[in-house]
């Protein structure tokens, strides 16, 4: 069972909004504003696409953007395209044993 | 351009031990964290254990299900961390990957975000 819990599955169709939730625990989410997505295509290795909560690497489209509340972190994709389809992990900061604990992935899918 | 190349991953017995390799280049080495997650075929991320650069004691942290089993080491001169894997499970197969953070001016995020990958090794425990 995976540290954090992300919905299996989410889809939406080309041009709407989607959001993937990512919930922790007040041990990691809550306590640290480290949170991180990740893009998968299959057989690729995962892609930085956000982290610190909300920030956006040099290079990824403004369409992805993530927020948290309380012990809860979001990822949200707008203008959804075909290429978005892939899975999509997040992951937080424990400060504790295991210092890095990942979602166990949302497969998005574009209808 | 940074690259992270993993070498070493194969088939071994339970109880075995296997020892990858990750070698690195396009970033300075002997400053970086380097970090260790694998993923078990058809499942998620799981962050495994990550070396600090000697500045910062060269030190290591491991996740609790490789603890006492996984040992991570480094070799400056030759921009390599290793990953030696002792008493195997049947568990442990999956894909190793090797990842590092970043700094942006005196703020780095080694251990909360990992913006370069290996193309990782695969690992199967059989009998």
């Amino acid at each position: 069972q995976s540290a954090l819990t992300q919905p299996a599955s989410v889809s939406g169709s080309p041009g709407q909004s989607i959001t993937i939730s990512c919930t922790g625990t007040s041990s990691d989410i809550g306590s640290y504003n480290y949170v991180a997505w990740y893009q998968q295509y299959p057989g690729k290795a995962p892609k930085l696409m956000i982290y610190a909560v909300s920030i956006r690497p040099s290079g990824i489209s403004n369409r992805f953007s993530g927020s948290k509340s309380g012990n809860t972190a979001s990822l949200t994709i707008s203008g959804l395209q075909a290429e978005d389809e892939a899975d999509y992990f997040c992951s937080s900061y424990t400060g504790s044993t295991n210092l890095v604990v990942f979602g166990g992935g949302t497969k998005l899918t574009v209808l | 351009e940074v690259q992270l190349v993993e070498s070493g991953g194969g088939l071994v017995k339970p109880g075995g031990s296997l020892r990858l390799s990750c070698a690195v280049s396009g970033l300075t080495f002997r400053t970086a964290w380097i970090t260790w997650v694998r993923q078990a075929p058809g499942k998620g991320l799981e962050w495994i254990g990550r070396t600090k650069d000697k500045t910062n004691g060269g030190t290591t942290d491991y996740a609790a299900p490789v603890k006492g089993r996984f040992t991570i080491s480094r070799d400056d001169s030759k921009s390599t961390v290793y990953l030696q894997m002792n008493s195997l499970k049947t568990e442990d197969t999956a894909l190793y990957y090797c990842t590092a953070g970043f700094c942006i001016g005196t703020t780095c995020h080694w251990d909360d975000a990992f913006s370069v990958w290996g193309q990782g090794t695969m690992v199967t425990v059989s009998s």
